[in-house]
């Protein structure tokens, strides 16, 4: 699916630099999501955003910081990066309606090497 | 806390050979219960929910409450069928996942 966008696909930075993943949406789906996959751990939540300037921490946001300052963007920034932090993120979307659907939208993923 | 939990890493099964992926639970109340599948250089995407009780490619998930299972199945696995599946729960906007079963389907 077009609708959902993140760059860079590929970044390999070093230790202690700041880097910021960028996604984008264009289906003005109100909730959005960070979430990183590692082996043995699967996808584990980071952050995610229920409106423009509303944002909650998931399961593993230290090292992290996001904003939602439009509703189609929510980039995730790695303040000062560690090796830990070497992983696949993905951003998903899903809609805030009372559809009852609850189904999330995933883009294609940032593979994120820390040096 | 809600956890979900995926027992097997790999999944190794022949053409034709009836496929179960495993999937357990910890939730305090009615769970909203996924499937989502990611294939070879594709992005994740939903395969079912069993809140629509609904058979996709083949696959069917039943929610079974007592045993808080909710285990994937397919009679006849395809070579097609070999990725990357996560069950995930859905809680008060966010949503869990275990930590994946890759199936490998063998010709």
């Amino acid at each position: 699916d077009a609708g959902i966008t993140q760059s860079p696909r590929y970044k390999i930075t070093e230790t202690g630099r700041q880097v910021t993943l960028m996604c984008h949406q264009t289906w003005s789906h109100s909730y959005m999501f960070w979430y990183r996959q590692d082996l043995g751990h699967g996808l584990r939540l980071i952050y995610y955003s229920a409106a423009a300037d509303i944002t909650d921490k998931g399961e593993v946001p230290d090292g992290y910081v996001v904003s939602r300052s439009k509703t189609e963007n929510f980039p995730l920034t790695l303040e000062s990066a560690t090796r830990s932090q070497t992983s696949v993120y993905f951003c998903a979307s899903r809609d805030g309606g009372n559809s009852g659907a609850n189904v999330l939208t995933f883009g294609a993923g940032s593979r994120l090497t820390v040096l | 806390a809600q956890r979900v939990t995926q027992p097997e890493k790999l999944l190794s099964v022949f053409k034709g050979a009836p496929v179960e992926l495993k999937c357990n639970y910890s939730y305090s109340g009615s769970p909203e219960l996924f499937w989502y599948v990611q294939y070879s250089r594709q992005r994740l995407q939903l395969l079912l929910r069993h809140i629509s009780r609904e058979s996709i490619k083949g696959f069917t998930a039943d929610l079974n409450k007592g045993e808080t299972s909710f285990h994937l199945k397919k009679p006849f696995a395809q070579e097609e069928d070999s990725a990357m599946y996560y069950c995930a729960l859905y809680n008060f906007n966010k949503f869990y996942f275990g930590s994946g079963t890759k199936l490998n389907v063998k010709p």
